[in-house]
């Protein structure tokens, strides 16, 4: 039962390295998206896909990419990382769209940019 | 545009006392669903309880009740007999239908329960 996996759990980047933020469900959903967590803010939608080949963007997207190649996978791409980018980040992924079906998260990753 | 408010930011409470979290949400599609989420001190997300906006009863589940009221924007969960191991962060989410599944999180209510 692995769920939502993130790999790695934590990073710590000097500023303008890039790096990508792993994500992969098992459970065959097609809904994917990626969170970050401030403190005092909750967690705030970066980007999302509702299927493979489809990705559009959330409320904080800038600095960041992403793909969707497969329903599994769902990579998150920092291209210069900055201070401001310091965070957690969770990925989730759920079935269908405009549904009541709960997201499920993965564990998270701690980055620290330096 | 939608948004979730907990102004609640910390709840300090004695053991097996009653916690009530508030949430107050705005969104104007008439469809929509609202969600806890329960983030304990080892950082994972764990949905807890849903409802829809179009079914305001409310339930109990163990020791979780909520308390939704759209007439007041409200959408209140409530832990009976807290232990100890429900110390945590929780999180009120919003998502619309119109808007597909992307949810809208409150800043959370950290709760700490005394033994």
């Amino acid at each position: 039962n692995a769920g939502v996996t993130q790999t790695p759990k934590f990073q710590v980047l000097k500023t303008g390295q890039s790096m990508t933020l792993q994500c992969a469900q098992d459970m065959n959903h097609e809904y994917m998206s990626w969170y970050r967590q401030d403190p005092g803010m909750g967690l705030r939608l970066i980007h999302y896909s509702v299927g493979a080949g489809i990705t559009d963007q959330g409320e904080v997207p800038n600095g960041y990419n992403v793909s969707r190649s497969t329903t599994e996978d769902f990579p998150l791409r920092l291209l210069s990382a900055a201070p401001s980018q310091t965070s957690v980040y969770f990925c989730a992924s759920s079935y269908g769209q405009g549904t009541n079906q709960p997201q499920h998260f993965g564990d998270g990753t701690r980055l620290s940019i330096l | 545009a939608q948004k979730v408010t907990q102004a609640q930011t910390e709840i300090s409470v004695v053991e097996k006392e009653d916690v009530t979290l508030d949430c107050v949400y705005e969104t104007r599609d008439t469809t929509y669903y609202l969600f806890w989420y329960k983030q304990p001190p080892s950082g994972e997300l764990v949905f807890l309880i849903r409802r829809n906006s179009f079914d305001e009863q409310n339930e109990i589940s163990g020791r979780y009740s909520w308390n939704f009221q759209k007439s007041t924007s409200s959408f209140n969960f409530t832990i009976t007999a807290s232990q100890v191991v429900d110390s945590a962060v929780y999180f009120c989410a919003l998502s619309e239908r119109a808007a597909g599944n992307k949810l809208t999180f409150g800043g959370g209510t950290r709760v700490l329960v005394k033994p």
